[in-house]
């Protein structure tokens, strides 16, 4: 049962055309949404976390938002830099710390 | 402050060969998880660790062990490798829950790729 679904799988964008990344999840009792960066070869690295819904936080040209349902990254005037594969995670409150990935999207940024 | 390290970065074994990945962290973390991350499949948790001497499944298990004898690492075995185990596995930790309903964010390593022949 996939608890996490993201889309597009993958998304190519044209430098300074804004864009949403969507993250659906299906987990009862929620305690936390994580939007991660993967670069190609390397670890993920940590975005944000959003705990309750209509929760926002920026950070340069990301915003992530949540609902009750789903989560949003959107992208506002990217560049190339930004391009990465970018995972959305859940918590959920019966797990120890556990987290539930889901299979990302791949964000291509072209100049 | 390393953050989460990873040894090997590289390694090829043979069908039936035993191997031990290490995990280190020095952010003095109560949690420590082990994934793979395969083409099209996203993340998966293999075994995850809540303090030291504890360990427990996650979920994709068979054909992996491990072990926290000291709090800063999280090892990693696979005693007989199988081609299905080629992947690139990662190493995350976090702190543990220090207010109800919260969960911390998972800090990750940079990555072991392993491929087995």
């Amino acid at each position: 049962e996939d608890q996490v679904t993201q889309s597009p799988e993958a998304l190519r964008l044209q430098e300074g055309e804004s864009s949403s990344l969507n993250c659906s999840y299906t987990v009862s009792g929620l305690r936390g949404l994580f939007w991660y960066r993967q670069d190609p070869g390397k670890g993920p690295e940590f975005l944000f976390t959003l705990y309750s819904a209509g929760e926002e936080k920026e950070k340069e040209r990301l915003k992530a938002t949540l609902t009750k349902k789903e989560s949003f990254l959107h992208i506002t005037a990217p560049k190339p830099e930004d391009s990465a594969t970018y995972l959305c995670a859940v918590g959920r409150g019966s797990t120890l710390g556990r987290l539930y990935f889901g299979r990302g999207t791949q964000l291509t940024v072209w100049p | 402050n390393a953050g989460v390290t990873q040894t090997p970065k590289f390694r090829v074994l043979k069908t039936g060969q035993s191997m031990t990945l290490l995990c280190a962290q020095d952010m003095n973390h109560e949690y420590m998880y082990w994934y793979r991350q395969d083409p099209g499949m996203g993340l998966r948790l293999i075994h995850y660790s809540v303090g030291e001497g504890t360990t427990a499944k996650g979920e994709v298990p068979d054909g992996y062990n491990v072990s926290r004898l000291k709090k800063q690492n999280f090892l990693l075995g696979l005693e007989s490798a199988a081609p299905s185990q080629t992947s690139v596995y990662f190493c995350a930790s976090s702190h543990a829950r220090f207010l109800a309903g919260v969960i911390n964010e998972q800090f990750f390593g940079p990555g072991t790729r392993l491929t087995v022949l």
